[in-house]
């Protein structure tokens, strides 16, 4: 089975400084990894995608994160944080035939 | 385009109730997913179907819940009777087709459920 787990549940910055959400993942073969955004009360949003063709991923808002299959690892990153960042960020395994399974979030803080 | 709609956003029931929540995908999308998203934890997949066929419910308590989209477009999730641990956000999202390797579903703003 295949799995991701957050390793920080709360993540606080301030504003303008670098952003680093870790995720780590466990997979028999090569995953394809996600991670998606959750506004306050806003729907889920695909923030950025790796399906095994270039390791390091950007994504929309500056976001990017790198696929090291040696550290089995998927972190997010961002130079500089935004206000507007505040949200909770999930890390998401493709299963099988459209199956998602999502880590148990990491929640960003943005201090002024 | 539209997006995912769901109804009602807001549901407080005592326990032992029924609810059922309405989920509207993105039109063209075969593929509709529930999840439930319990405070502090990731959502979880209740069931996925393609088209008007489930493709996965293994994780859906089906002594207590039910979900059905008969005619291939919108679906109902209902929880009959309700259990305090029922309380989340349940989660609708579509898909243009499962097995394709996108992975990106499109989200609904939820339906949050209290139960007391």
């Amino acid at each position: 089975a295949q799995s991701v787990t957050q390793l920080d549940s709360h993540v606080s910055v301030s504003e303008g400084t670098p952003v680093l959400l870790r995720c780590n993942y466990s997979s028999s073969y090569s995953p394809s990894l996600f991670w998606y955004v959750q506004h306050p009360n806003k729907g889920l949003q695909l923030l950025l995608k790796y399906t095994s063709a270039a390791t390091l991923v950007k994504g929309i808002n500056g976001f990017e994160a790198e696929f090291k299959k040696s550290e089995t690892s998927f972190h997010l990153t961002k130079p500089s944080a935004h206000m507007s960042d505040a949200a909770e960020y999930f890390c998401v395994v493709y299963s099988s035939y459209g199956k998602l399974t999502f880590g148990q979030g990491t929640i960003l803080t943005v201090h002024p | 385009e539209a997006g995912v709609a769901q109804s009602p956003r807001y549901k407080i029931i005592e326990k032992r109730q029924s609810v059922a929540f309405w989920c509207n995908p993105i039109s063209g999308h075969a593929t509709l997913y529930w999840y439930q998203q319990i405070l502090g934890q990731g959502p979880k997949l209740l069931i996925q179907f393609q088209n008007n066929g489930v493709v996965d419910d293994s994780q859906l308590p089906k002594d207590r819940f039910s979900a059905e989209r008969l005619k291939g477009v919108d679906s109902t999730l209902k929880i009959q009777p309700a259990k305090l641990e029922d309380s989340a956000v349940y989660l609708c999202a579509s898909s243009v087709i499962a097995g394709v390797n996108t992975g990106e579903l499109f989200f609904g703003e939820g339906s949050r459920l209290t139960v007391l």
